[in-house]
């Protein structure tokens, strides 16, 4: 079976830090994303990771462990534009053509003034 | 804009009715996902293709079904539409096995 863990709300402060986990079990692993949703729109690509360790891009870092089946996201720097929906995504399959993303419920990150 | 086109932005229907969702995936990329995005449920992949044929299936109903054109275009049709079909419905697309990047959606809503 599958099962992806976020928490459902976080709440944080403008110009701080928020780390935003989610574990998984899920069968034939092959990589996880992070992507961002405002309400009513669409997700938009914000990280990859599919080897152990972190990934940096800007504010905004992910990290990843294969062996505990755990990822968080990492928001540097908090804007108020920042307030949005983060979803985990694993892909299963063993590669070639085949992609397909399990998500996460998301988690609602409210940044306050 | 991720380059994924859907149409139409809006739909009102009534129960028992059919519908066709259309996507047009970014220049160049093979594959095309369906998902469904309801507010109990959160984002469900429904389908893949690959260059026409199906590659892989999530939890699809039957009485959904879809298909991708010769031009890489793809459309979902819903039959037999029931109040818990209401929902977004997102296309996302990609090169073989990258970053799947999604439409803006088509807001369905069934009477």
């Amino acid at each position: 079976g599958q099962n992806i863990d976020q928490p459902t709300e976080m709440t944080a402060t403008e110009g701080a830090i928020v780390q935003i986990n989610c574990t998984y079990q899920t069968s034939g692993f092959n990589g996880l994303f992070w992507y961002q949703q405002h309400a009513g729109e669409a997700p938009t690509f914000l990280s990859y990771n599919v080897l152990d360790g972190l990934e940096e891009k800007g504010r905004f870092s992910s990290f990843l462990s294969r062996s505990k089946g755990y990822s968080y996201l990492l928001l540097k720097e908090l804007q108020m534009k920042d307030s949005a929906s983060y979803l985990c995504a694993v892909r299963e399959g063993a590669g070639g053509a085949t992609n397909k993303l399990i998500f996460g419920t998301g988690t609602l990150l409210a940044v306050q003034p | 804009d991720s380059g994924v086109t859907q149409t139409p932005k809006h739909l009102i229907t009534a129960t028992g009715q059919r519908v066709t969702l259309r996507c047009s995936p970014r220049s160049g990329d093979l594959s095309v996902y369906w998902y469904q995005q309801s507010l109990d449920q959160g984002l469900q992949f429904l389908i893949q293709y690959y260059n026409g044929e199906e590659r892989a299936k999530g939890n699809i109903l039957e009485r959904f079904s879809a298909q991708q054109f010769p031009d890489l275009h793809s459309e979902l049709n819903l039959s037999s539409l029931e109040l818990g079909d209401s929902a977004l419905y997102f296309c996302a697309s990609s090169p073989v096995q990258e970053t799947q990047y999604f439409g803006p959606g088509t807001r369905l809503l069934v009477l």
